[in-house]
């Protein structure tokens, strides 16, 4: 079955600093959708990316899929208390279903 | 415009008992899903309905759990009988669907089930 794995599992970062997390798949994405949790909250969906290579800016985010369309990253430049949460990548084999990644947990120390 | 709503947002039972969710979509969203999310972990998708269908129950454990979206509106969750290893917090979401869509969910705040 389909795997989605994502790294770090945790990352502390001090504020002002730059973060990436990093999603993999065992098998190739239709789409992946990028969701970000708050400590006590339920997943916001962030951004979609479906074509090969395609990159997508949302303020100090970065989202990247990649050419084979197995894996994708987020970055987030100059980080902020207000970025704390755990950010998961879900990937879709067709249409509608996705398999949420293992999520990385964002601490910003300020 | 109001979001996902679920209820009860918190759950605490003894292990054997039944206990039950309601997810009611955001309007005029035909595609339902049902997650079930450990501590520390990403959700997992236990059925995904299209209007009142269930098109993917792969992962829902018949032997206890079922679920039901009888006009493709609302929908129930039940567990009978539930065990300590159930406890987590159960995530309805919804979206507009159709085929071959690639749509964002929208995540109601949950059910978190303690099951002592």
């Amino acid at each position: 079955g389909q795997q989605v794995m994502q790294i770090p599992q945790y990352q502390h970062v001090q504020e002002g600093e730059d973060f990436t997390t990093y999603c993999n798949s065992s098998t190739t994405l239709s789409n992946i959708q990028w969701y970000k949790q708050r400590p006590g909250g339920h997943p916001v969906f962030l951004i979609q990316l479906v074509k090969s290579g395609e990159v997508k800016k949302q303020k100090r985010l970065t989202f990247q899929f990649g050419e084979a369309k197995k894996n994708s990253s987020l970055h987030i430049t100059a980080t902020q208390t207000t970025d704390v949460g755990t950010y998961f990548c879900a990937g879709g084999e067709g249409a509608n279903n996705l398999f949420f990644g293992t999520g990385t947990r964002l601490t910003v120390i300020p | 415009e109001a979001g996902v709503v679920q209820s009860p947002r918190y759950k605490i039972i003894e292990k054997k008992q039944p206990v039950a969710f309601w997810c009611n979509p955001i309007s005029g969203h035909n595609t339902l899903y049902w997650y079930l999310q450990n501590l520390g972990q990403g959700p997992e998708l236990l059925i995904r309905y299209e209007n009142e269908e269930a098109v993917d129950d792969s992962q829902l454990p018949k032997d206890r759990f079922s679920a039901e979206r009888l006009k493709g509106v609302d929908s129930t969750l039940k567990i009978q009988p539930a065990e300590l290893g159930d406890s987590a917090v159960y995530l309805c979401a919804s979206s507009l669907g159709g085929p071959g869509s690639y749509n964002e969910q929208f995540f109601g705040p949950g059910t978190r089930l303690t099951v002592l």
